[in-house]
């Protein structure tokens, strides 16, 4: 059972924007970074958002984050089938431990 | 080409041991952490160990300790994980990261460890 928080599922039709969101607690999201990663089944995942709002070079903006407070958000907007896959939040390693993951959510494109 | 490519994955039954590589290109590969994530079937990402660059700091997931060990060698751009005593749950996709600001930035396509009598 992971620490963040994350809806097993979302859908959208292409076209459509989706929002999938990570809950956490004052002592992680609160406190450090979100990190969002997009994978694809059999392809190395990838990272899509870093310190909660920026992307990678090479990554669209369609593809967007936000946090506030305890919980954190990856926005898609104009859905693609390509976009179909499993998303992940997670924080990044802490000086101690390693990153942590959310549980995942995959995303259905319509 | 700037990628992580691991190997080593097998069939091991349960307390079998088995060492996994991980080889890197097309980056610096001595100025960065490297850590082991995996997947098991079914289940989300799990990180499993990670090592700085020179290998001064290692740290591993409580369910691992004590049975695995991460290495590198800078000279051969490679980073490894051995695998003693294995068991059922350990079975899953391992993936090798390289980590920029303490998050992995880039992985590998995984090599496939599976567990079983």
């Amino acid at each position: 059972q992971s620490v963040l928080t994350q809806p097993p599922s979302v859908s959208g039709a292409p076209g459509q924007r989706v929002t999938i969101s990570c809950s956490g607690s004052d002592s992680n999201i609160a406190s450090k970074s979100i990190h969002w990663y997009q994978h694809v089944p059999g392809a190395a995942p990838k990272l899509l958002i870093y310190t909660n709002n920026q992307r990678p070079s090479g990554v669209p903006d369609r593809f967007s984050g936000s946090k506030s407070g305890t919980s954190a958000s990856l926005a898609i907007s104009g859905l693609q089938s390509e976009d179909e896959a499993d998303y992940y939040c997670a924080l990044g390693h802490d000086g101690l431990n390693g990153p942590v993951f959310g549980g995942g959510t995959k995303l259905t494109v319509l | 080409q700037v990628q992580l490519v691991e190997s080593g994955g097998d069939l091991v039954k349960p307390g079998g041991s088995l060492r996994l590589s991980c080889t890197s290109s097309g980056f610096s590969f001595s100025d960065y952490y490297m850590s082991w994530v995996r997947q098991a079937p079914g289940k989300g990402l799990q990180w499993i160990s990670y090592i700085s660059s020179s290998s001064s700091y290692i740290n591993y997931a409580e369910s691992v300790k004590g049975r695995f060990t991460i290495s590198r060698d800078n000279a051969q751009n490679s980073v490894y994980l051995q695998m003693t005593n294995l068991r059922v749950e350990d079975t899953g996709v391992y993936y090798c990261t390289r980590d920029g600001d303490y998050r992995p930035d880039l992985w590998g396509q995984g090599t496939l460890v599976t567990v079983s009598a």
